[in-house]
């Protein structure tokens, strides 16, 4: 079975920093692009980073350029996101997703961050 | 980056089928074939529908198809069951391996 598990969230300060995990299982990472997209309770999904297979290409979107940087280690078949110069507007549940560059066919359970002073 | 347009709901009863819409522009849904449809119940992570426009996943109902003209894509759900009650995402690919999702709609199965 494909397991996604995200950790790392938690409640952090304007301006601090918070890496994120997403551990797989039942899943070979280094055969898929992976993705982070986050939600803000209660409203719509908003793509946030990809990653190829190789970790050799990172994207991100506007609002986080420069300040979140994805990578993976695909020996320890994890992803990570390592958030930077946080916001209050960043707090959402961040989800890890893989699958192609362009769709996500398997997801994690997602992780809360709360951006808070 | 703006999203995609989505109705914000829909409804339809048991056995119909219900047409959820999502416009992009020329830079995304317009440009490419690489329109993907995730569905979302509460509480819970959201699951891939439709891929590429209209392909199916293993696993998804031929109840539910896609398509797209120009820059509206479109998912269609026949034969309304009440577990299809949820929310749906539509996403496209926006070029230099980026993504933009829609606004979500919010299906109700009355």
């Amino acid at each position: 079975e494909v397991q996604l598990v995200g950790s790392g969230g938690g409640l952090v300060q304007p301006g601090g920093s918070l890496r994120l995990s997403c551990a797989a299982s039942g899943f070979t990472l280094s055969n898929y692009w992976m993705h982070w997209v986050r939600q803000v309770p209660g409203k719509g999904l908003v793509w946030v980073s990809a990653i190829n297979n190789d970790g050799s290409a990172t994207t991100y979107a506007d609002s986080v350029k420069g300040r979140f940087t994805s990578s993976r280690d695909n020996a320890k078949n994890t992803l990570y996101l390592q958030m930077n110069s946080l916001r209050a507007e960043d707090t959402a549940v961040y989800y890890c997703a893989g699958g192609d560059s362009t769709w996500l066919a398997y997801w994690g359970q997602g992780t809360l961050v709360t951006v808070s002073s | 980056q703006s999203a995609l347009t989505q109705p914000r709901s829909v409804s339809g009863s048991p056995g119909q089928s219900v047409t959820i819409s999502c416009t992009g522009t020329s830079s995304n849904v317009g440009a490419y074939n690489y329109v993907s449809w995730y569905q979302q119940h509460p509480g819970k992570g959201p699951k891939l529908m439709i891929y590429d426009v209209s392909k199916r996943p293993s696993g998804v109902p031929d109840r539910f198809s896609g398509s797209k003209s120009g820059n509206t894509a479109s998912l269609t759900i026949s034969g309304l069951q009440a577990e299809d009650e949820a929310d749906y995402y539509c996403c496209s690919y926006a070029g230099s391996y980026t993504l933009v999702f829609g606004g979500g709609t919010k299906l109700t199965v009355l």
